[in-house]
Order: structure tokens, then C-alpha cells, then sequence
């Protein structure tokens, strides 16, 4: 059974913070790396993908991947009010398996 | 990224019906995929629906339940059939980029049973 594990939240964060979002998976095979925010009643978001170990840079966005850990993580910088939502860590191989995602709140 | 619709945005039914999900793309994709999202949960992939051949069922999910067409390379339906309350979730449908492994969802369609 292939597993993505995130951390549990809900996380508060107060605004201009850092928020950190980390994620576990259990395949070592999986070659690709997503995160998606989803604000409630509403779809999934595609915000980063990473493909190869080390930092990935977009905005105030930052994924890291180390596929010796199996571990990727999610950095929002300068957090905002409207960043509050929840994320979703998901891994691929021959499908996306999604983990059960992170609720964020920025407080103002 | 692909335009993706979905139709109906919700819909409440009685059990022992059926309901066909519609989802329409803006371009021409190899891969589509149909997800559910239970109340509070996360996403469970159902189906890979490609065109020219039979969707491929995940484990704990039936053709017979969830009937998929794919007639060409823009449009997908989902069939849920003889609904029961359990079967009330969000079903997304998502494409697959042409250049990675990205996926992008559909607006999601809102199913309630009573």
C-alpha cells in the first residue's frame, strides 16, 4: 500500500510568517512530486511541482524534495490571508496518491 | 494549462438512480482521470479513461458502479450508478499534462443522495 503521510494540522500562522508543510511517501520509485492548495468548495490547485532533489523556487513558494529521506515539504513565505486553505501533498508513479492534506489559517 | 468544465456543478438525487458526470477539456489530452473526495477526506483515484480503450478501475471500484466513457480526446463521462447515500462526494475529473506529470482538476461535481 503506497502511502503519503502530512503533517497533522490544522496550522495558524500569523501573517508575513512562514508557514511549513511537510509530506512523507513510502514509494521509493516515485519519480514526481506535487503540492495543491484547495480552498473549501472549490477544486484543487496545482502550486508546485518538483521533479529532482533540492529547492524549488516560485514566488512565495518553495518546495524541497530529498528522495533519500522521502520526504518533500511545502515553504510559503511572507504568508497571507488568503494562503489559508488546505494543501495536498501528492506523489506519482503510475498514478497521484494524494496524503490527506494540511489546513493552513494566516491570521491577520 | 487545459480549461477543464464539468457538468452538473451539483446535483441531488434520490438512491437507486443514476447520475452521468460530464467533463469536457479545451484541447486534446491523452489521460483523463476520474477522482472522489468524500466529506472531509481526501482525493481516491476511481478510473484512468483513455481514449480507445477501457478505463482502468482502481481497487475497490467497479465498472458496473462506475461506468466511463471516453469517445474522444476532449470529453469523459462518469456514470454513478444505483446510488446509495455513501455515494455522496465530490468527483473530479482531471488531464494530464502533455509535458510532465502535472495533473489539472475540473471544478468538481457535488453529489448528494438521499
Amino acid at each position: 500500500q503506497k502511502e503519503v503521510e502530512q503533517n497533522s494540522g490544522p496550522l495558524s500562522v500569523p501573517e508575513g510568517a512562514i508557514a511549513s508543510l511537510n509530506c512523507t511517501y513510502s514509494d521509493r520509485g516515485s519519480q514526481s512530486f506535487f503540492w495543491y492548495r484547495q480552498y473549501s468548495g472549490k477544486s484543487p490547485e496545482l502550486i508546485m511541482s518538483i521533479y529532482s532533489n533540492g529547492d524549488k523556487e516560485d514566488g512565495r513558494f518553495t518546495a524541497q524534495l530529498n528522495k533519500a529521506s522521502q520526504y518533500v515539504s511545502l515553504l510559503i513565505r511572507d504568508s497571507q490571508p488568503s494562503d489559508s486553505a488546505t494543501y495536498l501533498c501528492a506523489v506519482n508513479d503510475y498514478k497521484l496518491s494524494f496524503g490527506a492534506g494540511t489546513t493552513v489559517t494566516v491570521r491577520a | 494549462s487545459a480549461v477543464i468544465s464539468q457538468k452538473p456543478s451539483r446535483d441531488i438525487c434520490q438512491r437507486g438512480t443514476s447520475l452521468t458526470i460530464q467533463c469536457q477539456v479545451d484541447s486534446q489530452v491523452t489521460m483523463m482521470f476520474w477522482y472522489r473526495q468524500q466529506p472531509g477526506q481526501s482525493l481516491t483515484l476511481i478510473a484512468t479513461a483513455n481514449q480507445g480503450s477501457e478505463a482502468t478501475y482502481e481497487s475497490g471500484f467497479v465498472i458496473d458502479k462506475f461506468p466511463i466513457s471516453r469517445p474522444n480526446l476532449t470529453f469523459s463521462t462518469l456514470t454513478v450508478s444505483n446510488m446509495s447515500p455513501e455515494d455522496s462526494s465530490i468527483y473530479l475529473c482531471s488531464v494530464k499534462s502533455p509535458t510532465g506529470d502535472e495533473q489539472y482538476f475540473g471544478p468538481g461535481t457535488r453529489l448528494t443522495v438521499t
